[in-house]
């Protein structure tokens, strides 16, 4: 069984449309977040979501927004994509807030 | 906010050879130091970590330390392998009261020759 799944794998898309990552976790685990890595390798976190509390990274654009059916899902939402959202996203979670994460496989996102 | 510096960016090493990766962090609040391993393609993983009532941890091969006073903690490989060629990460991050989200380092690409 796959502790953090996320899907899609890869994402090609074009300038402008709107598209969404899911991610889901079987280990009961709290806190669920969202990275995005670019081409660097630099991982920048987006958002954080643990017992409903939503915490942003500020300097994420508003057209990024998380979605949470319930503790084991946190979904990425992504309105009007450009050419700068391409890179790799990883869903993680962990047990306890800020305690050690295990991560998705990630989505290779291109925006093209 | 807090900050983390992660040095080098690049080390190449023989096989068999020893490797060190440092970090420093400026925020004294932080609390807990995690470090990553990231294959070519694949998802980081976590390999070892420290709480900031330890000073060192060992497991096989693998090693951290921490000095809370000069806030920097140092990862460990002995015994180098062509299997630990990957990017490694630090991190830092305040539990419990904090605001809880790590902060990465930078990553270091270790390349181990056969």
């Amino acid at each position: 069984d796959t502790a953090v799944s996320q899907t899609p794998k890869y994402l090609v898309t074009q300038m402008g449309n709107d598209k969404s990552i899911k991610c889901e976790q079987n280990l009961g685990h709290d806190t669920m977040y969202w990275y995005k890595q670019d081409s660097k390798k630099f991982l920048k976190i987006m958002f954080s979501y643990n017992n409903k509390e939503l915490i942003i990274n500020e300097t994420v654009p508003n057209r990024f927004s998380p979605k949470s059916p319930d503790k084991a899902h946190l979904n990425l939402h992504i309105n009007s994509l450009e050419l700068g959202d391409s890179a790799v996203y990883f869903c993680a979670s962990s047990q306890e807030a800020g305690y050690g994460y295990t991560f998705g496989s990630g989505t290779r996102l291109t925006v093209v | 906010g807090e900050n983390v510096e992660q040095h080098p960016s690049t080390l190449s090493v023989q096989e068999g050879d020893s490797a060190v990766i440092k970090c420093t962090y400026s925020d004294s609040a932080s609390n807990y130091f995690p470090w990553y391993k990231q294959e070519l393609g694949k998802r980081p993983q976590l390999i070892i970590d420290i709480r900031s009532n330890v000073g060192e941890k060992k497991d096989q091969r693998i090693a951290v330390t921490l000095n809370k006073t000069a806030k920097h903690f140092s990862l460990h490989i002995t015994e180098t392998q062509p299997e630990d060629s990957a990017v490694y990460f630090c991190a830092a991050s305040i539990t419990a009261g904090g605001s809880y989200i790590p902060t990465f380092g930078r990553g270091t690409s270790l390349i181990v020759h056969p």
